[in-house]
């Protein structure tokens, strides 16, 4: 059974932290990682990975895969109040039908 | 913004009812799914379809079923909904075909509440 492991499960700072979020699968046949941000409502699409060492970065955020180790981290610098969402991580694999298997989210919640 | 939409938005529904959400896109994507959202679970897959009249189970399947006669439209049934069922439901779209990977988009859910 694919199995993807999110942590923390829940975390709250400042506004100005770093924030690190793991997220470490058990998957037959790995094709690609993706991160999600949900804020009350659909989760928004943030980053994709698929090679071990390639970091993806937009704006404040970035992320890195290691897929040798089986886990992948989403840093958030300089965070901001609007970054409070939960994070989602989700694995893909390869098959006659494609289908992610999603933790069970982090919970950030980011202080004045 | 993908074109998703799903129907109802919100419900409310009592034990032994029949329920029918539907989800629609726009986006001519052949990948359509169905999830369940709960507090401590995280998002599970309950349906998915890979084509018109092609469907199969996630993990979360049972009481619930599912048809796709056109591309654009894939419905979620609850023949009997009970409590258990009481939950946020996400639609969401995808299209793997050639070398796309699978880069799911979410519709905005509906929640559904069985009393």
């Amino acid at each position: 059974e694919d199995k993807v492991v999110q942590s923390p499960l829940s975390l709250v700072v400042h506004e100005g932290d770093t924030v690190t979020l793991n997220c470490s699968y058990e998957v037959t046949n790995f094709r690609s990682l993706l991160w999600y941000k949900q804020e009350k409502k659909a989760p928004t699409f943030l980053f994709m990975l698929t090679s071990s060492g390639i970091e993806k970065k937009s704006g404040r955020l970035s992320s890195i895969l290691d897929k040798k180790e089986l886990f992948s981290i989403l840093n958030i610098t300089a965070t901001q109040t609007g970054d409070s969402a939960v994070y989602l991580c989700a694995v893909d694999t390869a098959g006659a039908n494609s289908k992610l298997t999603f933790g069970k989210g982090i919970t950030l919640s980011v202080r004045p | 913004d993908a074109g998703i939409t799903q129907s109802p938005r919100h419900k409310v529904t009592e034990t032994g009812t029949p329920v029918t959400l539907r989800c629609h896109q726009t986006e001519n994507h052949r990948y359509m799914y169905w999830y369940r959202q709960d507090p401590g679970h995280g998002l599970r897959l309950i349906h998915y379809s890979y084509g018109v009249k092609d469907t199969d189970k996630g993990e979360v399947s049972d009481g619930y079923s599912v048809s796709r006669s056109k591309t654009e439209d894939f419905l979620l049934t609850l023949e009997s909904a009970t409590s258990s069922q009481t939950s946020v439901y996400f639609c969401a779209i995808s299209d793997t075909s050639g070398s796309s990977y699978n880069e799911q988009f979410f519709g905005p859910g509906t929640r559904l509440t069985v009393l």
